[in-house]
């Protein structure tokens, strides 16, 4: 089984509209961590937010917040007010705790295209 | 302070050819990756390394070796390349005890 899923190809958005992303994942580690990562067309990975398994309250970093569903196994991203410049694919990944070397786990990604 | 950067940032090889992709980082890490990115999909880890002298297999290890021999330095190595390995190498590090990685601007590798 996949354990990042993204079902969500590729959207359109309008600038200054909020976009929501949709990320599930499997794991039956009970420690884990999500993350959110944007590739814009330049290829950089920019890390964006992250969510602990046993944190309380969902993330947010500035206009990024991460809609955590634990017991849907869901981990969204929202971007509120849309920009030109948040047009890229973005990335949802996981860290398990028994993962060796804490290494990150992708889904195939979202492409996010914001009109004006 | 340059964060991590990538050796060549695109390079082009004749099947069979061998080369070295290079990462560096000055921010101290002990943790880095190697993944790979083929087109429309995500990143899959072919090797990392928990410290200097250390390294283990990812995800997908075959047809590639890797070097820790430094802190700051992870080389990728590619003995004989093959087209199946035309692929965006990104490399990352991630300090002990903090969750991020973080991401080298890739290496653009086409193998003919």
């Amino acid at each position: 089984a996949q354990k990042i899923t993204q079902t969500q190809p590729g959207m359109f958005v309008q600038e200054k509209e909020a976009v929501t992303l949709d990320c599930t994942y499997d794991t039956s580690d009970p420690s884990y961590g999500l993350f959110w990562y944007k590739q814009p067309s330049s290829g950089e990975m920019i890390f964006l937010i992250y969510q602990g398994s046993y944190d309380q309250q969902n993330a947010t970093e500035g206009r990024y917040s991460l809609n955590f569903q634990k017991a849907r196994k869901s981990a969204n991203l929202v971007i509120s007010a849309s920009q030109l410049g948040d047009s890229a694919m973005y990335f949802c990944a996981m860290r398990e705790l028994s993962s060796a070397g804490n290494k990150l786990t992708f889904g195939g990604g979202t492409r996010v295209l914001v009109k004006p | 302070n340059a964060g991590v950067t990538q050796t060549p940032k695109f390079r082009v090889l004749k099947t069979g050819q061998s080369m070295t992709l290079l990462c560096a980082q000055d921010m101290n890490h002990e943790y880095m990756y190697w993944y790979r990115q083929d087109p429309g999909m995500g990143l899959r880890l072919i090797h990392y390394s928990v410290g200097e002298g250390t390294t283990a297999k990812g995800e997908v290890p075959d047809g590639y070796n890797v070097s820790r021999l430094k802190k700051q330095n992870f080389l990728l190595g590619l003995e004989s390349a093959a087209p199946s390995q035309t692929s965006v190498y990104f490399c990352a590090s991630r300090r002990t005890g903090q969750e991020t990685q973080y991401f080298g601007p890739g290496t653009r590798l086409l193998v003919l």
